[in-house]
């Protein structure tokens, strides 16, 4: 099976612009999460999608969204980015049952810089 | 709260010794326990978990133990290669997301 994919892999925005992210989950992987890291801060949950509901939220503001559509792909959305959003965005599939002890696998990430 | 801790944040041994890498977490409800190794420049790759129905799993040269009771769970190196220089990162599931530690950079120096 093909892995998780991600695109971009890299993108370059300034401050106050939005971003949109893309993740496709392994085939027949229902769930999707989101987490962002950075050097200082690690691996931070951002939220977890499945069958197109949000089922799980860290503690990110609103200017994180994200949405999921009926074929398990996932997209996430910054709004007003600000410098502190640069990061390595990684989104991660589970598998069919997507239970709370399944494995996640990740993406190779959206490396996302912000001038 | 949600929080798992993890240390050392740095190791560095020799090729052929063993490393351990040593994490706590808050929620005793926590029952699935990963551990992920990410090179520079790569994704997260999982190496092994643990669930909370066992106290140890081994995979050739990498161990995991939990301790329930005390709420925290280790990863065994042993005979370590140049190969296993990487950041390793702990993780546990708490109110249905993963909560991961902060890293640990081992260099294993030949």
């Amino acid at each position: 099976k093909a892995g998780v994919t991600q695109t971009p892999r890299y993108l370059i925005k300034t401050r106050g612009q939005q971003v949109t992210l893309s993740c496709s989950p392994i085939s027949g992987h229902r769930s999707v999460s989101w987490y962002q890291q950075t050097p200082g801060q690690g691996l931070q949950f951002l939220f977890e999608y499945f069958s197109e509901t949000q089922r799980n939220k860290g503690n990110f503001p609103g200017r994180f969204s994200g949405r999921q559509f009926s074929n398990s792909r996932s997209e996430m959305n910054v709004s007003t980015l600000e410098l502190g959003d640069s990061a390595l965005y990684l989104c991660a599939s589970t598998s069919v049952l997507a239970s709370p002890t399944d494995t996640q696998y990740f993406g190779p990430g959206t490396r996302l810089t912000v001038l | 709260g949600e929080n798992v801790e993890q240390h050392p944040s740095t190791l560095s041994v020799q090729e052929g010794d063993s490393a351990v890498i040593k994490c706590t977490y808050s929620d005793s409800a926590s029952n699935y326990f990963p551990w992920y190794k990410q090179e520079l420049g790569k994704r997260p790759q999982l190496i092994i978990d643990i669930r909370s129905n066992v106290g140890e799993k081994k995979d050739q040269r990498i161990a995991v133990t939990l301790n329930k009771t005390a709420k925290h769970f280790s990863l065994h190196i042993t005979e370590t290669q140049p190969e296993d220089s990487a950041v390793y990162f702990c993780a546990a599931n708490q109110g249905g997301k993963l909560i991961f530690g902060q890293g640990t950079e081992l260099s294993v120096k030949p």
